[in-house]
């Protein structure tokens, strides 16, 4: 496609309901970023993907996040037992291999937990 | 670990020029990344610097000090439009896959 895109672009749950994210990178583009960013914060890394290597989850919150590449494209992040602080807009990004200074964003999935 | 410390808020007039500074720590540099957010938008990148000097890409510049572990972007000839978000972002050699860590981001308001 053109661009990254994001579905949905918005989500209301309620606290305790489980919510899927999904990210479709620019096609071509092997790298693979997920970024959550609070009302006036800056970019808070999640979760990284590189290809076929493993994936860097060092910036997930707790067990409660997750997330999955299918066939070296299309990203899912999975947040269970959704909590009130999980509130934010969700980024995803993508770059060729390689080029990870400069990434293309989706518009993001705004989450409200009620 | 990695820290980058940029202001908050800055506020400038139409047509005037503005410096927004990055000040980072890092345990293996590699090279430091901007980028521009508008409220409500998604960041879109505007430049990298790897080595020391200016980039210029039209009203936008940015500079790189790795001795002095020091960055900045320079708006010129501002517009109504440049009104955003502006994030410093470090990419760590020692990270793996040398993942962006962003700054907070800076408010850029500009008047009239």
């Amino acid at each position: 496609g053109a661009g990254v895109s994001q579905s949905p672009s918005n989500k209301v749950t309620e606290k305790g309901k489980d919510v899927e994210l999904r990210c479709d990178p620019i096609s071509g583009h092997t790298a693979l970023y997920w970024y959550r960013q609070s009302l006036g914060q800056g970019l808070e890394f999640l979760i990284y993907f590189q290809g076929n290597s493993a994936p860097d989850k060092s910036g997930l919150p707790s067990d409660r996040f997750s997330a999955e590449r299918t066939g070296g494209s299309v990203s899912t992040l999975t947040i269970q037992r959704t909590q009130q602080e999980d509130s934010a807009v969700y980024l995803c990004a993508s770059s060729l291999e390689g080029v990870q200074e400069t990434q293309y964003f989706g518009p993001g999935t705004r989450l409200l937990v009620l | 670990g990695q820290s980058l410390e940029q202001p908050s808020e800055v506020t400038a007039v139409e047509g005037a020029i503005v410096q927004i500074n990055c000040t980072y720590q890092t345990s293996g540099f590699y090279g430091l990344s901007w980028y521009q957010q508008h409220d409500g938008g998604a960041p879109t990148f505007l430049s990298y610097n790897a080595l020391d000097g200016l980039e210029e890409t039209g009203r936008f510049s940015s500079f790189l000090s790795r001795s002095d572990s020091y960055g900045y972007l320079l708006l010129q000839e501002l517009q109504m439009k440049d009104s955003a978000s502006y994030f410093c972002a470090v990419r760590d050699r020692f990270n793996q896959g040398g993942k962006l860590i962003f700054g907070q981001g800076t408010e850029l308001s500009v008047k009239p």
